[in-house]
């Protein structure tokens, strides 16, 4: 089956620095690569995606960016903000699965 | 307007008892799921449910039982719960075809004791 693996597990940047949280998974099928945020004791919330017709991906400060040769994809998050703190998990699915495979995800802490 | 919505919030129960958590969804999808987040925030699927019917169910002990009485519903009875059952379980829901966006329910903070 799928396996996502996620790096790094925690991630401390100052207010304003890039942030980029890298994921790799093992199934050349998965063709849907969403990426989500969650709070302290809130639900999942999706931020980004990206389907394999793309390399990359850009809303505002996020940016995803994908490589299906090497089977990696990664988020990028520029000046980061205090508000950006939380746990980011990197998932992966391909069509007809109906289930997200996710990474162990990312705590990110952004130090004003 | 609530898209996704469960109860409990919180449950806290002995070992041994049975217990229900229900889900339900208001955005017209097809696609239902389960998912257990653990202690370390692994995110896991357990079942998934296309159109009531069960698509993927993840080696699941079968003290699990979901069941999906129509499309906006989907509901999750532990039988016998044990100790490790303690996690945070996420209900989600999305479109036909598992490449549309999940979105989560508030999650039902389950403690076995």
């Amino acid at each position: 089956g799928e396996n996502v693996e996620q790096h790094p597990s925690t991630l401390s940047v100052q207010e304003g620095d890039s942030a980029v949280i890298k994921c790799t998974y093992s199934d050349s099928a998965s063709n849907y690569f969403p990426w989500y945020k969650q709070e302290l004791g809130k639900r999942p919330q999706l931020i980004i995606d990206i389907r394999s017709n793309v390399g990359e991906k850009k809303d505002q400060r996020i940016a995803v960016t994908l490589n299906k040769t090497a089977k990696h994809f990664s988020l990028h998050i520029t000046e980061t903000q205090p508000e950006d703190s939380a746990v980011y998990f990197c998932a992966a699915t391909y069509t007809g699965r109906r289930a997200l495979t996710f990474g162990s995800g990312t705590r990110l802490q952004v130090q004003p | 307007d609530t898209a996704v919505s469960q109860t409990p919030k919180y449950l806290v129960t002995q070992m041994g008892n049975d217990k229900s958590i229900k889900c339900e969804q208001n955005l017209g999808h097809d696609t239902m799921y389960w998912y257990k987040q653990d202690s370390k925030k692994f995110l896991k699927i357990m079942f998934s449910y296309n159109n009531k019917e069960l698509i993927i169910n993840e080696t699941v002990p079968n003290r699990f039982s979901p069941k999906s009485p129509d499309k906006a519903h989907l509901n999750l009875h532990i039988n016998s719960l044990e100790l490790g059952d303690s996690a945070v379980y996420f209900c989600a829901s999305s479109g036909t075809g598992g490449l549309d966006t999940q979105y989560f329910g508030p999650g039902t903070r389950l403690t076995v004791l």
